[in-house]
């Protein structure tokens, strides 16, 4: 299947920092990404769809000047995590869609700790 | 009423067992269905992607979909420790931004 990447895997910083999430469709050109957000032991919660060269698409409930989405390209999708706090301490996973079936492939995921 | 139900477990068989895992939904519009298994800490990996009504086989996982009784199955023959996981099933209608709509995943540990 095909591959996505994201970095970094993990990363700690302090609270009132600023932290970007990269995510990298390797082998194939996605015009749409997905980011979620995963706590322990539930299910993955969407938080935006990301389409490259166009705004991205929030879920109720996800502050947009929080969670900056930027597309650079049609392999690169990245999601800042403005003045972070504890409460943003997640485990943050994106996806993106491998035309023509429109399959999602994820990636790894990323582990966010703010202290 | 949710969208997609999934008993989230957990199911705890025996090595070599066969596993069956279920989720049913209410929306008829659904055409596109997926299973993914997720480890602990790590992202979802795609098994199964479906589109019609039957069975799809790969390897020990057979996924069977039934659009008439919205249920979707996912079945594990010879079930191994490292089938431990969590199975989430997910579908989307086509069109738009394909949005994945996820069951809640079963947790699955398969023991020696």
């Amino acid at each position: 299947g095909a591959v996505v990447s994201q970095h970094p895997s993990r990363v700690i910083c302090k609270s009132g920092t600023s932290v970007k999430i990269e995510c990298r469709s390797l082998d194939f050109q996605a015009t749409t990404m997905f980011w979620y957000r995963q706590f322990p032991k539930q299910s993955l919660m969407l938080m935006a769809t990301s389409n490259e060269g166009s705004k991205a698409t929030y879920e109720q409930g996800v502050e947009k000047d929080k969670f900056l989405i930027n597309h650079a390209s049609l392999t690169l999708s990245t999601l800042t995590v403005t003045s972070a706090h504890p409460e943003d301490s997640s485990f943050y996973i994106c996806s993106a869609r491998e035309p023509p079936k429109d399959t999602q492939y994820f990636g790894p995921g990323t582990r966010l700790l703010v202290l | 009423q949710k969208e997609v139900e999934q008993d989230p477990g957990p199911l705890s068989v025996p090595e070599g067992a066969i596993v069956s895992l279920n989720c049913t939904y209410s929306n008829s519009a659904f055409q596109y269905f997926m299973w993914y298994r997720q480890y602990s800490r790590k992202g979802p990996e795609l098994l199964m992607y479906t589109y019609s009504s039957g069975n799809k086989e790969d390897g020990r996982f057979t996924a069977q979909v039934d659009k008439s009784s919205k249920y979707i199955s996912l079945f594990i023959r010879d079930s191994q420790p490292s089938d431990s996981a969590t199975y989430l099933c997910a579908m989307f209608v086509s069109g738009g931004y394909n949005k994945l709509i996820f069951g809640a995943g079963t947790r699955l540990a398969v023991h020696p």
